[in-house]
């Protein structure tokens, strides 16, 4: 079985600032991870996503994401927060299909809202 | 390149009604997914269809939902009778096949059961 672990209902962090929104997972062999965020009355778009190589990830918008197979962790991360990055984040989680199996369906996080302060 | 393309984008009903939502997904994808968005309960897949077949169908939450897909532009979720309880944000989104690829989510149908 594969899961997503969001700790973080909320995340508030000022205009300018550095922020983080953090991602552990679990699953059966490699991972495919994703981001989305979703803003109000929208559906969720995709911002990245770690399929191998770099553990380290550039998305869309500014963002970008670390893959750290030992933690088992995907952090989001953006060096300056804007406040139009206000939104709810998703991160996703897909086994990669090996001789051991897996499914093509991803498994999401219950999201984390994300408040950028002026 | 439209994108995945969800009616109405709200409904209003009475409980009992028969509801219908509609998706056309992005051309070319074959893989299509439900969920349904809720604040108790998160963002819950209902259904998976692939090549217009449906592959996994545990989500859905009971005989009063039905989904279809009779060809690759087109998919339905009904529910009848409707109740109150299934009010929610139900989104569709596509995906290229069976890769690694992301899904593509429509704008959601906000459904309120009265």
């Amino acid at each position: 079985a594969q899961s997503v672990a969001q700790p973080e209902d909320q995340v508030n962090v000022a205009e300018g600032n550095p922020l983080t929104v953090k991602c552990t997972y679990s699953v059966s062999g490699n991972p495919y991870l994703f981001w989305y965020v979703q803003y109000p009355n929208r559906g969720l778009q995709f911002l990245l996503k770690y399929i191998t190589g770099d553990n380290l990830v550039k998305g869309s918008y500014g963002f970008e994401a670390e893959f750290n197979k030992s933690q088992t962790s995907f952090h989001l991360k953006k060096p300056s927060a804007l406040v139009s990055d206000s939104a709810l984040y998703f991160c996703a989680v897909r086994a990669f299909l090996d001789a051991s199996g897996g499914s093509y369906i991803p498994t999401f996080g219950r999201g984390t809202s994300l408040i950028v302060h002026p | 390149d439209a994108g995945v393309i969800q009616s109405p984008r709200h409904e209003v009903t009475e409980m009992g009604q028969e509801v219908t939502l509609r998706c056309k997904p992005i051309s070319g994808h074959n893989s299509l997914f439900w969920y349904r968005q809720t604040m108790m309960r998160g963002l819950e897949l209902l259904i998976y269809f692939n090549n217009n077949v449906p592959i996994d169908d545990s989500g859905m939450p009971e005989d009063r939902f039905s989904a279809k897909m009779p060809n690759a532009s087109f998919s339905t979720l009904k529910i009848q009778p409707s109740e109150p309880r299934d009010s929610a944000v139900y989104f569709c989104a596509s995906r290229h096949g069976q890769s690694n690829q992301p899904q593509h989510f429509g704008d959601g149908t906000r459904l309120s059961i009265l």
